[in-house]
């Protein structure tokens, strides 16, 4: 099993639609999770971070974490064809600081 | 957010020579800084964790000999890749946490191509 689990995509989702990518993680002692957008050919752009249960929302980004069901999601609200990219979760584990990426979600938005 | 820099954002250099790349946060100090490398259509691959003022730690399977770390300030990390080859073209990246060591920022990448 890979410490984080991402659905590879590519995911399509017609302008102005909501997109929703899904991340399962293994660590159980994880406790900051992140969501890091990366266009092709660029280096990562942190979008979200969250620490606690529930939801946390900013501007059209909406992060989910669920703890005990080890999961996190990332819901982008109002699609643009410039959201298209992948789109990489990480948890920090509690060793280290490091983090741990997911294979990534790309993200293609059609316009 | 906290802003990273990395140069060289490209390189091209011979088989056999070595390159240096710099990793700097340029508004804030960052104890930790980490090197990844990331090969097309692949995930980031944690190479090492760099500290301030102490040796960097390095994931397994990654030479130590070969990719030379130097954190000589809380600003400043630097990535030297020794006796570059063809295999070591790569996208390297750089990122910092910041003061509270909470989020993670990365520099713009490095395209190395090793000929």
């Amino acid at each position: 099993q890979k410490e984080v689990e991402q659905n590879s995509g590519p995911l399509s989702v017609p302008e102005g639609a909501i997109a929703s990518l899904n991340c399962t993680y293994s660590d159980r002692v994880s406790q900051s999770f992140f969501w890091y957008r990366q266009y092709s050919g660029k280096s990562p752009e942190l979008i979200m971070s969250i620490y606690s249960n529930g939801d946390k929302e900013d501007g059209r980004f909406t992060a989910q974490l669920n703890k005990a069901s080890q999961y996190v999601s990332l819901l982008i609200r109002d699609s643009q064809p410039s959201d298209s990219a992948t789109y990489l979760c990480a948890p920090r584990g509690a060793a280290g600081n490091k983090l741990t990426f997911g294979g990534g979600t790309r993200v293609l938005v059609k316009p | 957010g906290a802003v990273v820099s990395q140069h060289p954002s490209r390189v091209i250099c011979k088989s056999g020579t070595s390159v240096k790349i710099e990793c700097r946060s340029l508004d804030f100090q960052a104890t930790t800084m980490f090197w990844y490398r990331q090969f097309p259509k692949q995930s980031l691959m944690l190479m090492a964790t760099s500290n301030e003022g102490s040796k960097a730690t390095y994931e397994q399977g990654v030479e130590k000999d070969k990719f030379l770390i130097n954190h000589a300030s809380l600003t400043l990390s630097t990535l030297t890749v020794t006796s570059a080859h063809p295999e070591d073209s790569s996208f390297y990246i750089c990122s910092a946490l910041t003061d509270r060591n909470t989020e993670a920022f990365f520099g713009q990448g490095t395209r190395l191509t090793v000929v």
